[in-house]
């Protein structure tokens, strides 16, 4: 089956902790996106990658991190610098073209304490 | 940076009624899209639309692309309890890259 995957489902860090989360694709999508969700909020743009090795910040970059080293995987480092960490995160991708259907993954609760 | 106006942020129906949603900005749109959301998960694809005056349905869902580009519309028709949800719009600006503008979501509950 096609799809995204966001790993794992919930995770939790200590405050000053660098933490990692996965996103990886099997659709051949050729841009990734990171959302940060809040209660009550719509989702805000983190990082973005329309190609493989290059990115763009979106809105609300400070603190966080990306690579994107291959097509499939645009892993997300949320750092100690970020000041309110705890959040719901969700990944997307599209395919190149004029579609801009983003599709998601299940998205990562992360808990920071 | 770029809004779209979702409102109310909740909405209550009965099991049954029909419910419209609407989206709306200040600005154009080349593109409008409208997600569910599930609690807990991932935001859903429900319908996609292109043109300025286009009426998509998918299935029990009906959405319209607004002939001024500056605003969209959803229907649900005969809810049903697995209706509830976070419906949320989305939207592509000219020249925004590939980026979407996104709004606030609504929150809908389905009485039994």
């Amino acid at each position: 089956d096609g799809g995204i995957t966001q790993s794992p489902k919930y995770l939790f860090r200590k405050e000053g902790q660098n933490v990692t989360l996965s996103c990886e694709q099997n659709l051949n999508h050729d841009a990734m996106y990171w959302y940060r969700q809040d209660p009550g909020q719509g989702l805000r743009l983190i990082y973005y990658s329309q190609i493989v090795n290059d990115f763009q910040k979106g809105d609300i970059a400070e603190g966080y991190s990306v690579s994107r080293e291959k097509k499939e995987s645009f892993p997300l480092t949320v750092t100690s610098a970020q000041k309110n960490p705890t959040a719901f995160y969700l990944c997307a991708s599209r395919t190149a073209g004029s579609s801009y259907e983003q599709y998601f993954g299940p998205g990562t609760r992360l808990t920071v304490t | 940076g770029q809004q779209l106006n979702q409102s109310p942020q909740s909405m209550f129906i009965q099991e049954g009624e029909d419910v419209s949603m609407n989206c709306t900005s200040s600005s154009i749109f080349n593109t409008w899209l409208w997600y569910k959301q599930d609690p807990g998960e991932g935001p859903v694809l429900l319908i996609a639309l292109y043109k300025a005056g286009e009426l998509t349905s998918n299935g029990r869902l009906t959405a319209q692309f607004g002939i001024t580009r500056k605003d969209s519309f959803l229907n649900i028709s005969a809810s049903i309890p697995s209706d509830v949800g976070i419906y949320f719009c989305a939207g592509h600006l000219t020249g925004a890259n590939s980026k979407l503008t996104f709004g606030k979501g609504i929150t809908l509950s389905v009485r039994p």
